[in-house]
């Protein structure tokens, strides 16, 4: 079964950094690309980055809101996609979703709850 | 960027009717690169529909897409009390960014 598991959320200051990770099982992880999606609370869907499979170079893209503060990583031995978010600011506030795929996003994670607050 | 406009925000039916979801794009999709998602309180989104009319593995076939260039259609032909949720369309045409709609929230009448 594929499966998708984050961690790492929880209350940070603004200001400061928080790294989230995307524990996959069920398939062959370096094959894929992998996609973050964050909801903040009682909202859409806002897809945050990805990054593509070192067969395609292990690029990544980033949506203009985090550009410059996120960073996506993976650690193909681990089966481990990693979101590095610096100088969080309330608005990053959310649920953020890990993902298989950069186009079409299936499986989802559980998501994991980040809360940005003084 | 592609903007995605959902209609209607919420509509409100009974088991047993007919759903239409409409997602219409600020510019054309490039070779129908569209998806529908259902998500449900508390849980993850899931993918129902890609390339427009396409069902995900395990989709059940009361569930299809239609549409092309700006206007995209989700249909459920006949609704089970476990579909009422919120949908969400997906553009992939042009990406990045991916765009997603606004949600349309479908409530039991």
């Amino acid at each position: 079964e594929v499966q998708l598991v984050e961690s790492g959320g929880g209350l940070v200051q603004p200001g400061r950094s928080l790294r989230l990770s995307c524990t996959a099982s069920g398939f062959t992880f370096g094959d894929y690309a992998m996609s973050w999606v964050r909801q903040a609370p009682g909202k859409g869907l806002e897809w945050v980055g990805f990054i593509r499979s070192k067969a395609y170079g292990g690029t990544t893209e980033y949506a203009a809101s985090v550009k410059g503060r996120f960073t996506i990583s993976r650690d193909d031995s681990k089966s481990i996609a990693y979101l590095q978010m610096n100088s969080l600011k309330t608005e990053d506030t959310a649920v953020y979703y890990c993902t298989r795929g950069l186009a079409v996003f299936d499986p989802w994670g559980q998501g994991t709850l980040v809360t940005v607050s003084s | 960027e592609i903007v995605l406009t959902q209609s209607p925000g919420t509509l409100s039916l009974s088991p047993g009717e007919r759903a239409t979801l409409s997602c219409r794009a600020s510019q054309s999709v490039s070779s129908s690169y569209l998806a529908w998602y259902q998500q449900k309180p508390g849980q993850a989104p899931r993918l129902l529909i890609y390339g427009a009319s396409s069902r995900a593995t395990g989709i059940p076939d009361r569930f299809s897409g239609s549409g092309s260039g700006t206007d995209f259609t989700l249909t459920i032909s006949r609704l089970e009390p476990e579909d009422f949720a919120v949908y969400y369309c997906q553009q992939y045409g042009s990406s990045p960014p991916n765009t997603f709609g606004q949600g349309t929230r479908l409530e039991i009448k």
